[in-house]
């Protein structure tokens, strides 16, 4: 059973930056892919950007791209996602998630039939 | 970036109604890499449905999942108390993946 443990509530000054991490437990870490999905209040999901171990860079929505970081430590088992440049836009509860394997996109995700989300971090931007 | 549209962007149903969700891409979804998500205020959200018609671990067969290419729809055939909430179809056949903007189901 996997088990995706996110850092707690942050809040942040317009233009600063925040990290939140999501620590893997109760499998083969190194093995998975995660994915970062955020939620505004009383919008939608919205994806991120994902990222596959040991297979390249990560990839972002073009929304995130060059403001988003995503990275993977393996010897913690924990999975980073770092937003720069903070706007009260960017309010929102950001999720980390995993389908317990190697991929998060194509015909190779969902090999297990579920997927695993953390608990969601509270960002919030107000100065 | 594949663009999803899901409609209605409301449903009032009563429990016992059969529910029917579109989700429509703006091109053509590699693999039929569709998957559909549930979620209730407050929560995380569930995956229902992968690879546009596989039900994910310990979902109720009156949830069903059908389409290929551009158009896809997630039926609930009997609806349950449980699952008046808003729901989510995401495409992940592309690097990129995008979500659609939901469908809330109510109480009618």
């Amino acid at each position: 059973q996997v088990l995706l443990v996110q850092s707690g509530a942050e809040v942040k000054k317009p233009g600063s930056s925040v990290k939140v991490s999501c620590k893997a437990s109760g499998g083969a870490f190194t093995s998975y892919s995660f994915t970062w999905v955020r939620q505004a209040p009383g919008q939608g999901l919205e994806w991120m950007g994902g990222i596959i171990p040991f297979f390249g860079p990560p990839n972002y929505a073009q929304k995130f791209q060059g403001r988003a970081t995503i990275t993977a430590d393996h010897f913690t088992s924990t999975a980073y996602m770092e937003l720069s440049s903070l706007t009260s836009e960017d309010t929102a509860v950001y999720y980390c998630s995993t389908t317990g394997g190697a991929y998060y996109y194509g015909s190779g995700s969902y090999l297990s039939g579920r997927d695993y989300w953390g608990q969601g971090t509270l960002v919030t931007v107000s100065s | 970036e594949i663009v999803l549209t899901q409609s209605p962007g409301t449903l009032p149903l009563s429990p016992g109604e059969r529910a029917t969700l579109s989700c429509r891409a703006s091109q053509s979804v590699g693999s039929n890499s569709l998957a559909w998500y549930q979620q209730n205020p407050g929560q995380a959200p569930r995956l229902l449905i992968y690879g546009a018609s596989s039900r994910a671990t310990g979902i109720p067969d009156r949830f069903s999942g059908s389409g290929s290419g551009t158009d896809f729809t997630l039926t609930i055939s009997r609806l349950e108390p449980e699952d008046f909430a808003v729901y989510f179809c995401l495409q992940y056949g592309s690097s990129r993946n995008t979500f659609g903007g939901g469908t809330k189901v109510e109480i009618k």
